[in-house]
């Protein structure tokens, strides 16, 4: 079955730290990626995608994440957090083998807490 | 704000109840889905209807069913409700109904069985 790995479930940062958030898949067809963010209370915001192309996408408040499609790898990294990032982030992924839908399949989640 | 609408926001109700879940998609957006979310199994899709018909089916217990109406919206039906039903509901939507599009969420309906 298809699955999405994040290994870190909890990241404790400072301001101006540099973040890399690991996600792995396990589908070997061709996939579209996706990483979402859930600021508390709210709903689930795209940062950004990958579906084709460039495997280095850059998405919104200066996130960017890098699909490796030898290691199954899709992670979001920031150059610098501020204490706004504080949030939960999700990685999912969507097949495209047969039946491609728009199901996402996400990982576990990770929260983020920044310290000012 | 998404623009994918879900009323009510919280929900509380008894074991062995049935409650109804409305979501309003996106102007535009045919594909509505459904997720659950839950401490332990995080996010999981339970159901997507693309312009009135399913699409595509998740690990969706059979006291739940959905259904898409002619103007798009969709309701998320949980019967015989059990304290392990308690989770955050989300919908989302999205244009197409295809791995390639993007899709929106709305901000959840929390179900509290008690």
């Amino acid at each position: 079955a298809q699955s999405v790995s994040q290994h870190n479930h909890h990241v404790i940062l400072s301001e101006a730290a540099s973040l890399e958030l690991g996600c792995n898949y396990s589908y070997g067809g061709t996939v579209n990626l996706f990483w979402y963010v859930q600021y508390p209370g709210q709903h689930l915001q795209l940062l950004l995608k990958y579906f084709s192309g460039d495997p280095l996408v850059k998405g919104i408040k200066g996130f960017e994440a890098e699909f490796i499609k030898s290691k199954f790898s899709f992670n979001l990294r920031k150059p610098s957090v501020q204490w706004s990032d504080t949030a939960e982030y999700f990685c999912a992924v969507n097949s495209l083998g047969s039946g491609n839908t728009g199901k996402l399949i996400f990982g576990q989640g990770t929260t983020l807490q920044v310290k000012p | 704000d998404s623009g994918v609408t879900q009323t009510p926001k919280h929900l509380i109700t008894a074991t062995g109840q049935r409650v109804t879940l409305r979501c309003s998609p996106r102007s535009g957006d045919l594909s509505v889905y459904w997720y659950q979310q839950s401490l332990d199994q995080g996010l999981q899709f339970l159901i997507q209807y693309y312009n009135g018909e399913e699409r595509a089916k998740g690990n969706i217990l059979e006291r739940f069913s959905a259904q898409q109406f002619p103007d798009l919206h969709s309701e998320l039906n949980l019967s015989s409700l059990e304290l392990g039903d308690s989770a955050l509901y989300f919908c989302a939507s999205s244009v197409g109904g295809t791995g390639n599009t993007e899709a929106f969420f709305g901000q959840g309906t929390r179900l509290t069985v008690v």
